[in-house]
């Protein structure tokens, strides 16, 4: 049974620039989570997809948004890019509800702004 | 605002040492909690939850953790550590059964000969 995947794992951005980051979820999943990890602020919660619709969303400015697509599979978008935004991003698929409860976590996507 | 802690942001052990690493979270009514285990460039491995019932869980690779209500904590234990135990371990809390899990800053721990 294939894991969540995220691609890319790594990516180079320059400041001012806009990223995109892909999340495939394990087949049968209907929730996706985005976690932001960085040194200083650890682990944050950036937001969570449900069946297409946003669930919950955590204290990140607008320049983050998201979306889910019918097959489950969700995009993170970050515009504007910002020296402060360099970390790793990683996705959490669930089938369960709660969907923390039976969260899986990809290998994440390595972010640095230059 | 809700928080968890970790008090130990290193923890140095040897190779067939016990291990407790702590865990405290801010008051939650019906908590959802959990540990995970990152090695370095890798993403995050669940190693145990508790929703309810028993207070002690049993997870994967020998640990166990124990829920202590009245001490708001949920501590992580492994009776002898293997070197491949080093890496950076978080406690994470769901504080009422259907929010964003809230993790702890983590401890990074080092397994020496």
């Amino acid at each position: 049974k294939a894991g969540v995947t995220q691609t890319p794992r790594y990516l180079i951005k320059t400041r001012g620039q806009q990223v995109t980051l892909s999340c495939s979820p394990i087949s049968g999943h209907r929730s996706v989570s985005w976690y932001q990890q960085t040194p200083g602020q650890g682990l944050q919660f950036l937001f969570e997809y449900f069946s297409e619709t946003q669930r919950n969303k955590g204290n990140f400015p607008g320049r983050f948004s998201g979306r889910q697509f019918s097959n489950s599979r969700s995009e993170m978008n970050v515009s504007t890019l910002e020296l402060g935004d360099s970390a790793l991003y990683l996705c959490a698929s669930s089938w369960e509800e709660p969907p923390s409860y039976g969260y899986t976590f990809g290998s994440g996507t390595r972010l640095t702004v230059v | 605002a809700q928080s968890v802690t970790q008090p130990d942001i290193h923890i140095t052990v040897s190779e067939g040492a016990s291990l407790e690493l702590r865990c405290n979270y801010s008051y939650g009514a019906t908590p959802y909690l959990f540990w995970y285990v990152q090695s370095p460039g890798q993403g995050l491995q669940l190693l145990l939850k508790y929703f309810s019932g028993d207070t002690l869980v049993q997870g994967i690779k020998g640990f166990e953790a124990e829920f202590k209500r009245s001490q708001s904590s949920f501590n992580l234990r492994k009776p002898s550590v293997h070197w491949s135990d080093a890496a950076e371990y978080f406690c994470a809390v769901d504080f009422s059964g259907n929010t964003p899990l809230v993790f702890g800053k983590g401890t990074r721990l080092s397994v020496i000969a």
